[in-house]
């Protein structure tokens, strides 16, 4: 089965910076890849479907790239909103796997 | 207004079994793949389980962990996804969301809670 590795686990960013957090996938997945924002007590929000493209509403500071195994979900320009778990997600094919997540602080 | 409902959860015991649901409105739920996916408290995501529309045979899917205890179904006229749990172990404790889409979870209900303790 795939495994999804996102990296780092957390990150202490301060508003107004640029991050980009990573996800691998371990064997080749092309696109079919989505990124997710938890805030706690929340649900998941989808943010990126198969691999670089936003979602409704998804505010145009977050920006998913890569193909094959190798993907990066960049924010341009953290708000305090922004503050969150990232998750990424195989998807189109299962097993739908998460990846084990990003936190995401403001410094 | 999209609505994914979740409903049915609660305390069990180990060994027991619970079937929760979810109530969808607001987007053509034939159309729609089906997933839930589970969340222990103060953990991550984990995908539970997947089914497909009618053109492609209701097919379905589930992870490891789950396999050959869980089941998901669903049935279009009433547009309502459920997921059947037998011989629940303590590691099923979660918030478990019912999600919708096509290729992948777009809409996500608010949860219902499953607890299995002794």
């Amino acid at each position: 089965n795939i495994v999804m590795t996102q990296s780092p686990k957390s990150m202490s960013i301060s508003v107004g910076d640029r991050v980009t957090m990573n996800c691998k996938a371990s064997q080749n997945v092309g696109n079919n890849i989505a990124w997710y924002q938890q805030k706690p007590g929340q649900s998941p929000k989808l943010l990126i479907y198969y691999a670089s493209n936003r979602y409704t509403g998804v505010p145009d500071r977050f920006t998913g790239g890569g193909y094959g195994t190798d993907f990066t979900l960049t924010i341009n320009s953290v708000q305090a909103e922004d503050a969150a778990f990232y998750y990424c997600q195989r998807i189109y094919n299962s097993p739908n796997t998460f990846g084990a997540g990003t936190k995401l602080e403001l410094k | 207004a999209v609505q994914l409902v979740e409903s049915g959860g609660g305390l069990v015991q180990p060994k027991e079994s619970l079937k929760i649901s979810c109530a969808a409105s607001g987007f053509t739920f034939s159309n729609a793949a089906m997933y839930w996916v589970r969340q222990a408290p103060g953990k991550g995501l984990e995908w539970v389980a997947r089914i497909r529309t009618k053109p492609n045979n209701y097919a379905t899917y589930y992870a490891d962990s789950v396999k050959g205890r869980f089941t998901i179904s669903r049935d279009d006229s009433k547009s309502m996804v459920y997921l059947q749990m037998d011989n629940l172990k303590t590691e099923d404790t979660a918030m478990y969301y019912c999600t919708a889409g096509g290729g992948y979870p777009e809409y996500w209900g608010q949860g219902v809670m499953v607890t299995v303790s002794s």
